[in-house]
């Protein structure tokens, strides 16, 4: 079965640290995973997917198959990243449903 | 302006009545899903639907229920089947196929609607 986990409900990181989200997956097939972001008072948005292979906002994720893992890292953290995160992951060449993670609030420290 | 709206923004039920949540989008998008949101459970799927007049229940669809009659258009009722209502319900939709006809998987979420059972 299809399985996204995000082991830190609340990350707590200090303005210009590096940030590491971590994302661990379970899933047989080939996968296409996704980090979503859902800042205060905003709507849930995707920012990035690993087919993409590019960087927003600073932030980046390289899909690991060997330990199944997706995590999403950024170098300096700023304070406008504050926000809650979720990892996605979605069966590659199937029309079919998104499982999320659970979440991690990130909380950047002045 | 496109996109995808929820409304009410607000809801407040009183226990044992139905409830319907509007969404729609102007996306063009096949598929739509519901989600509910829960301090920390995450986003756990309810129903979703890939084209009109079909749908399929996801993690958690006992005690809602879905329409798909319009390609714009996926109202969810909660019944009052539903034994803990109260959360913040959010809708998605997403195209079928990207430009080279490949399962285009991104989603597009609205604003979301915050239900409270008195």
């Amino acid at each position: 079965a299809q399985r996204v986990t995000q082991p830190e409900k609340l990350l707590s990181v200090f303005k210009g640290a590096p940030v590491e989200l971590k994302c661990n997956y379970s899933y047989s097939g080939s996968p296409e995973l996704f980090w979503y972001v859902q800042y205060s008072r905003q709507r849930l948005q995707l920012l990035l997917r690993h087919i993409s292979r590019e960087s927003i906002k600073g932030f980046t994720a390289d899909l690991n198959k060997g330990e199944t893992s997706f995590h999403l890292k950024k170098p300096f953290a700023q304070e406008e990243d504050s926000a809650m995160y979720y990892c996605a992951l979605s069966a590659l060449n199937r029309d079919d449903k998104i499982i999320f993670g659970k979440g991690t609030r990130l909380h950047i420290l002045p | 302006d496109g996109g995808i709206t929820q409304s009410p923004k607000y809801l407040f039920r009183k226990e044992g009545q139905n409830v319907t949540l509007s969404c729609e989008q102007n996306l063009n998008h096949d598929a739509m899903y519901w989600y509910r949101q829960d301090p920390g459970q995450g986003l756990r799927l309810i129903y979703y639907s890939q084209i009109v007049n079909d749908f399929q229940k996801g993690d958690i669809a006992e005690g809602y229920s879905v329409s798909r009659e319009k390609k714009e258009s996926f109202p969810l009722t909660v019944t009052s089947a539903q034994k803990n209502p109260t959360a913040f319900y959010l809708c998605a939709s997403s195209m079928a196929l990207d430009g080279r006809a490949r399962p285009y998987n991104e989603q597009f979420f609205g604003p979301g609607t915050r239900l409270t059972v008195l």
